[in-house]
């Protein structure tokens, strides 16, 4: 059984800060790493992707990945309003589909 | 990434009765992936569609109920058969355009079974 856990918050941060979404994934086999933002009554937006061990910086964004721990996570640096939305981790574990985690609702302060 | 034209956006439908949704993708895929989304739930993958071939379904989901047609490479449908209210969702198709890149998901289709 292939299981991908996230924190469902909700996590509220204000403007200005690191928003930390974290992700722990049940098999050791899992190759691919995907964050979506998914923005209420919208479908997943795929905002980063990572297959190798450490660090993927995107602009505002850094994916990090520790397949020791079987863990990911992902940094929103300098949050926004406009960041608030669920954030859907996912995971390819070799077979062509994803497996998602439930998702963490992040809410950014003015 | 491949843009893809997904309908009907949303829906009310009789309990009983079938819907069928259509994805439509710009370009030419392998494998379309049909996900349902329960009312604040996370995604769980239906099937996976491959056109020329019967559609590989996950644990839980049968053919008699989500029949899948692929007639070509850039389409596909998903029919949701007798509808019950447990079947309002949202349903969304996905694509992946090769290697490991992310997979790109249609806009979806909510479905109210009343």
């Amino acid at each position: 059984q292939k299981e991908v856990e996230q924190n469902s918050g909700p996590l509220s941060v204000p403007e200005g800060a690191i928003a930390s979404l974290n992700c722990t994934y049940s098999d050791r086999g899992s190759q691919s790493f995907f964050w979506y933002r998914q923005y209420s009554g919208k479908s997943p937006e795929l905002i980063m992707s990572i297959y190798s061990n450490g660090d993927k910086e995107d602009g505002r964004f850094t994916a990090q990945l520790n397949k020791a721990s079987q863990y990911v996570s992902l940094l929103i640096r300098d949050s926004q309003p406009s960041d608030s939305a669920t954030y859907l981790c996912a995971v390819n574990a070799g077979a062509n589909n994803l497996f998602f985690g439930t998702g963490t609702r992040l809410t950014v302060i003015p | 990434s491949a843009v893809i034209s997904q309908k009907p956006s949303r829906d009310i439908c009789q309990r009983g009765t079938s819907l069928t949704i259509q994805c439509q993708v710009d370009s030419q895929v392998t494998m379309m992936f049909w996900y349902r989304q329960q009312p604040g739930q996370s995604l769980t993958l239906i099937a996976t569609a491959n056109q020329g071939s019967e559609a590989t379904y996950e644990s839980g989901f049968v053919i008699d109920k989500f029949p899948i047609s692929r007639p070509n490479l850039t389409f596909s449908t998903l029919t949701v058969s007798n509808m019950s209210p447990e079947d309002s969702s949202i349903y969304l198709c996905s694509v992946k355009k090769g290697g490991f890149d992310g997979y790109t998901f249609g806009s979806g289709t909510r479905l109210t079974v009343v």
